[in-house]
């Protein structure tokens, strides 16, 4: 069965600093994306970055990037120069197969710190 | 270019009620997918709607059971409502290709539903 597992109940940064979120997860598949979500206190799940677990290069978007590592089954979310409005739960979700139902870890609360 | 819409925001019921909750899918999504996030978990998936039929269930009771319109829109409804069903419902969509499905859900606002 798929799994994933954030660790990392809750973490605090301050602003402008960096901070990293834990993800790890488990598949059988060899092909699959992985997804990492923000969900602010409004309640929207908002998509922050997706990774093609084929392709080597780890994915970027603007501020937030991941260190995808496949053999180890990891998938971390780096957020660089971070802001107020960065607060939020965010989410690691693994799509399965066929007809990418998502798999969700149990989330990491982030505090930004002013 | 309208997201996914959720109606209502809010809602309140008591035990033994019946609930429908509605899920417009971002422009250009033929799929929808309904999830249930209990307050400080993550989302657990009910079940997703293409060409107007249940594709897949998650491990939810049959209380639970859902519709696609023609134009793509959906509503899940639950029977027989319990305390535990208090959560927030979460609708997402995407799209099919030739039946490949986008692996990208992109996710509603949510309604709030609280059992007594």
């Amino acid at each position: 069965a798929q799994t994933v597992t954030q660790s990392q109940p809750e973490m605090s940064v301050q602003e402008a600093e960096t901070v990293t979120l834990s993800c790890t997860y488990d598949t059988s598949e060899s092909d699959y994306y992985l997804f990492w979500y923000k969900q602010p206190p409004s309640r929207q799940m908002i998509l922050v970055i997706r990774q093609e677990a084929y392709k080597q290069q780890n994915a970027t978007e603007n501020r937030f990037s991941v260190n995808f590592q496949k053999a180890a089954k990891s998938f971390s979310l780096k957020i660089s120069d971070s802001q107020l409005g960065d607060a939020a739960m965010y989410f690691c979700a693994l799509p399965t197969s066929g007809t990418y139902k998502y798999i969700f870890g149990t989330g990491t609360r982030l505090k930004v710190l002013a | 270019d309208a997201g996914v819409t959720q109606s209502p925001t809010h809602l309140i019921k008591t035990r033994g009620q019946q609930v429908t909750l509605r899920c417009s899918p971002k422009s250009g999504h033929d799929t929808v997918s309904w999830y249930q996030q209990a307050l400080g978990q993550g989302p657990q998936f009910i079940f997703q709607y293409y060409e107007e039929e249940e594709r897949q269930r998650g491990n939810f009771p049959d209380r639970f059971s859902g519709h696609q319109f023609p134009n793509y829109s959906s509503e899940l409804n639950v029977n027989a409502l319990l305390l535990g069903d208090s959560a927030l419902y979460l609708c997402a969509s995407s799209f099919s290709q030739g039946g490949i499905l986008s692996e990208t859900q992109y996710f509603g606002p949510g309604t709030r539903l609280l059992v007594l």
